[in-house]
């Protein structure tokens, strides 16, 4: 049972490269997220999916798309990257209701 | 989004308790969190408490809820050196899928 795994752990872009992030869970979880982090600031809500077959905008979605692609796994891309989406991206996920949101290791991107 | 706010720093002494405090403005909050994350590491969750909850006792930890103010706080007896990280209080409702949403994190610095 390895709970929330996210690969890559770290990454170097140049901007306008793309890339896609990537989540997994094996907790049979209904609703995964995907937050960013940034020096100072706590979490920020990118993307969600509440079930499988949907998506969400969060509070900063812009730059980003996301696919579920199945119960298991839920992806995050860059399409252009730019400086500003350097960061430290957590993917997360819970059974229902959140009371217990499981976090996975983080993704470290740097865009240059 | 609806705000959530903490002081950013706080220091004690080996021993004594710490007491990290948290405010927020959504009243529909149905869960409030804490998790505590260490230097390059991913969020470990705490502890968290339901709103029509006013107390929560987990071993060192004390959670207060008072939910007329919005205030939440978590004591820490007996503190330690291992217990020096960031701690994000978080709350969480309906909207946005009970995606969470984080204060900025208060760093807690344990000196012997």
């Amino acid at each position: 049972n390895a709970g929330v795994t996210q690969t890559p752990k770290f990454q170097v872009l140049k901007t306008g490269q793309s890339m896609t992030l990537q989540c997994a869970q094996d907790m049979n979880h209904n609703s995964m997220y995907w937050y960013r982090q940034d020096p100072g600031m706590g979490l920020r809500l990118i993307y969600y999916s509440a079930s499988e077959g949907t998506t969400d905008k969060g509070e900063v979605p812009n730059g980003y798309n996301v696919s579920r692609l199945n119960k298991r796994e839920f992806s995050l891309r860059l399409e252009s990257a730019a400086p500003s989406q350097t960061s430290v991206y957590f993917c997360a996920s819970t059974y229902r209701f959140a009371y217990e949101q499981y976090f996975g290791p983080g993704t470290r991107l740097t865009v240059t | 989004g609806e705000d959530v706010e903490q002081s950013l720093f706080l220091s004690v002494r080996e021993g004594d308790s710490s007491v990290i405090n948290c405010t927020y403005t959504d009243s529909s909050s149905t869960y409030l969190y804490w998790y505590k994350q260490e230097p390059g590491a991913g969020l470990q969750l705490l502890t968290y408490i339901f709103s029509n909850m006013d107390m929560k006792q987990d071993q060192r930890l004390t959670v207060l809820l008072n939910k007329k103010d919005k205030h939440l706080s978590l004591r820490i007896a007996d503190t330690q050196t291992g217990d020096s990280a960031i701690y994000f209080c978080a709350e969480t409702n309906s909207n946005s899928g009970y995606a969470l949403n984080f204060g900025k994190g208060t760093s807690l610095l344990v000196t012997p």
